[in-house]
């Protein structure tokens, strides 16, 4: 597709469930940002691959977080046992290179019930 | 330290006037500079990129940018209702590739 593309739109989870957050970037890029974004904040960083490397992942705010792009292209944000707290838009940018410009898909909102 | 620091705002403009909003940032190694646009309930939409000291202009946006002083700005000039929203100013750091954001200025073009 032309843009970046996240899947589901919205997902309401049961406090304790498992939820999975796909990204499909834009065609041949190699970059690949995850944040989490609470309402009236900026974007926090969470995780960053480039190709199938993940670089870094200071930003999961806890080992429940994980993430995985096991063919450099499309990525999936796990988030296990989830809380309250987890609720939020995550975000996925992708770049055609390290450290040039990223673009955005729509976003998860992710509401934790 | 907040790595990208920006004043929260709300920033309220008369229509037709120039627009300005400021941004720092802690790492003075620092070599990409982003200005994003948010709209309520929706993703950040890239607006502007600079990487050198300097002034770059995009139609009615002017990015600048001044290493020495670890601070990035943007001009909106004949500001219109349409540019109201948050912007988000986005840093990326010496060590590695990942692109930090600040907190964003709510920004108000007043009709």
């Amino acid at each position: 597709g032309a843009g970046v593309s996240q899947s589901p739109r919205y997902k309401v989870a049961k406090r304790g469930q498992d939820v999975a957050l796909r990204c499909d970037p834009i065609s041949g890029h190699v970059s690949l940002f995850w944040y989490q974004q609470a309402l009236g904040q900026g974007p926090e960083f969470l995780t960053y691959f480039q190709n199938e490397a993940q670089l870094d992942k200071s930003g999961l705010p806890s080992d429940r977080f994980f993430a995985e792009r096991p063919e450099g292209s499309v990525s999936t944000l796990k988030i296990q046992r989830t809380q309250q707290e987890d609720s939020a838009v995550y975000l996925c940018a992708s770049g055609a290179a390290g450290g040039t410009e990223a673009f955005f898909g729509q976003g998860t909102r992710l509401t934790v019930v | 330290q907040k790595e990208v620091e920006q004043n929260s705002g709300p920033l309220s403009v008369p229509e037709g006037a120039i627009a300005s909003l400021n941004c720092t940032y802690s790492d003075r190694g620092s070599q990409s500079f982003f200005w994003y646009r948010q709209y309520s309930g929706k993703s950040p939409e890239l607006i502007m990129f600079i990487y050198s000291n300097g002034d770059k202009e995009d139609g009615r946006f002017t990015a600048q940018l001044n290493k020495a002083s670890q601070y990035v700005s943007l001009l909106i000039r004949d500001s219109q209702p349409s540019d109201s929203a948050t912007y988000l100013c986005a840093v990326t750091p010496n060590r590695d590739d990942k692109i930090i954001f600040g907190k964003g200025t709510r920004l108000h073009i007043l009709p």
